[in-house]
């Protein structure tokens, strides 16, 4: 299948550590990367080629990719990380598949 | 600094076409190796990718909006557009154009979206 499942919702304490999922066949094998979207707002990019955060995204954000799971994981978070996350790959069948998002508490 | 600026009708009848045009500065659409493309966010939903055209014409659309999408661009304007047949309720969604990267190797993907549009909400309805 080429769907990718996030948990629909993730809380977390400000300071504490925030971990969000991605599940998808082979995902270990292709290249994954991480979207921050609030609301009214576009999509950024967080997150590239699994690891990799373009010029501008804080430090306390990283990704990895293993198997069949890409996770998202916020050091620090910070109230202003609140948000809805998703995840994206390319897949030769069903080529560019979007997440379903993970809404991003900070209690 | 590239900005992407949609454009069209907010509001479609059941059945037409919808057509959005996405215009480009900061970065001309021949220029690179990107990937100019449009994904959609239906209210209260997620990102659902809808097509792309790279930096020769070629085109790439999701298996399960090939049969009703068409990507095309014009270069002297610097623009590309999205004609979406068929429409029902179903794509009222707010649509963005984004410039992705990827790259070919036996055939060509594309990796992510490093630019996007503020996005356009389309509305069908009679």
């Amino acid at each position: 299948s080429s769907a990718l499942t996030q948990a629909p919702s993730v809380s977390v304490s400000p300071g504490q550590t925030a971990t969000i999922t991605c599940s998808g066949e082979k995902l270990g094998d292709k290249f994954v990367s991480w979207y921050q979207q609030k609301p009214g707002q576009s999509p950024l990019l967080i997150i590239y080629q699994d690891f990799k955060r373009p010029s501008g995204v804080p430090e306390r954000f990283s990704g990895t990719t293993s198997g069949n799971t890409a996770t998202l994981t916020i050091s620090g978070t910070q109230v202003v990380d609140e948000g809805d996350y998703y995840c994206q790959t390319w897949d030769r069948t069903a080529a560019c598949v979007f997440g379903t998002g993970t809404n991003l508490a900070v209690l | 600094r590239l900005q992407l600026q949609e454009s069209g009708p907010r509001l479609v009848k059941p059945s037409e076409t919808l057509s959005l045009t996405c215009s480009v500065s900061g970065g001309a659409l021949t220029n690179g190796t990107y990937y100019w493309g449009w994904i959609r966010q239906p209210p209260g939903k997620g990102l659902e990718w809808i097509g792309n055209i790279d930096y020769s014409g070629a085109t790439y659309y999701s298996p399960s909006l090939k049969s009703r999408v068409t990507l095309s661009r014009d270069i002297s304007n610097n623009h590309f557009s999205l004609k979406l047949t068929s429409v029902t309720a179903a794509d009222t969604a707010v649509y963005f154009c984004a410039r992705g990267v990827g790259s070919c190797a036996g055939e060509c993907y594309i990796d992510y979206f490093q630019s996007w549009g503020h996005g356009t909400l389309l509305t069908v309805s009679s």
